[in-house]
């Protein structure tokens, strides 16, 4: 399998502009999560889906914030308008149960570097 | 969730064993005690994960202490790939929630 798959690896706008981030996951893996990575805030989760449903996302920071997963092989995250402060690396990542009393190994991708300026 | 507490960083000398410790004090009963690390551009990995002895695999040791409230792990011969920043995180019926874990420099 080729890992997850996150597109595209950097990406570069400008203030206001909408932004897609798109995340293939591992075929065969119930879950989804999106996280955010900054700085000053570290690893943050923002949303995870099973088996396509999003089950919680009370880490997405504002309203600007979207996420959908329309198939068990694809899932976008929007950011619409586009801010500064949006700026981070974003990372998608797997798992076949995601959470409970077993091991529930998460495979992150690479990441999208976003940058808005 | 379990609140951690590790160490900003840590350096070590190649070839030695490093020990990377954590607490996790107000962990549940039923919680895994997981590892991940971030090589530098990466995204993060799965290293090792147990819930109450020690655990051993090609990547690394786990020891956990008999109350639970702190691991190690345990790089036996630290080498530059090694150079990472490394994250523990108790996991129950929630996803893995990281702080902002340890950075380990290796030291050729």
């Amino acid at each position: 399998d080729a890992g997850v798959i996150q597109s595209p690896r950097h990406e570069v706008t400008e203030m206001g502009q909408e932004v897609t981030l798109r995340c293939k996951p591992i075929s065969g893996h119930d879950y989804l999560f999106w996280y955010r990575q900054t700085m000053m805030r570290g690893l943050e989760l923002l949303i995870y889906f099973n088996n396509n449903v999003p089950i919680d996302d009370s880490g997405m920071p504002e309203d600007r914030f979207s996420a959908k997963m329309p198939n068990a092989s694809f899932s976008t995250l929007k950011i619409q308008p586009s801010e500064p402060r949006d700026s981070a690396v974003y990372f998608c990542a797997s798992s076949l149960k995601g959470g409970g009393p077993s091991t529930d190994t998460q495979y992150f991708g690479p990441g999208t570097r976003l940058t808005v300026l | 969730d379990a609140k951690t507490t590790q160490p900003n960083s840590m350096e070590s000398n190649e070839e030695e064993p490093v020990h990377l410790p954590c607490n996790h004090s107000t962990i549940s009963g039923t919680d895994y005690i997981h590892w991940y690390r971030q090589l530098p551009s990466q995204g993060p990995e799965y290293v090792i994960h147990g819930l109450t002895s020690n655990v051993n695999n090609r990547m690394a040791s786990l020891a956990i202490a008999e109350d639970r409230k702190s691991s190690t792990l345990i790089l036996h011969r630290a080498t530059l790939r090694d150079a990472a920043v490394y994250y523990c995180t108790p996991s129950g019926n929630t996803p893995l929630v990281f702080g902002k874990g340890t950075r380990l420099s290796v030291i050729a």
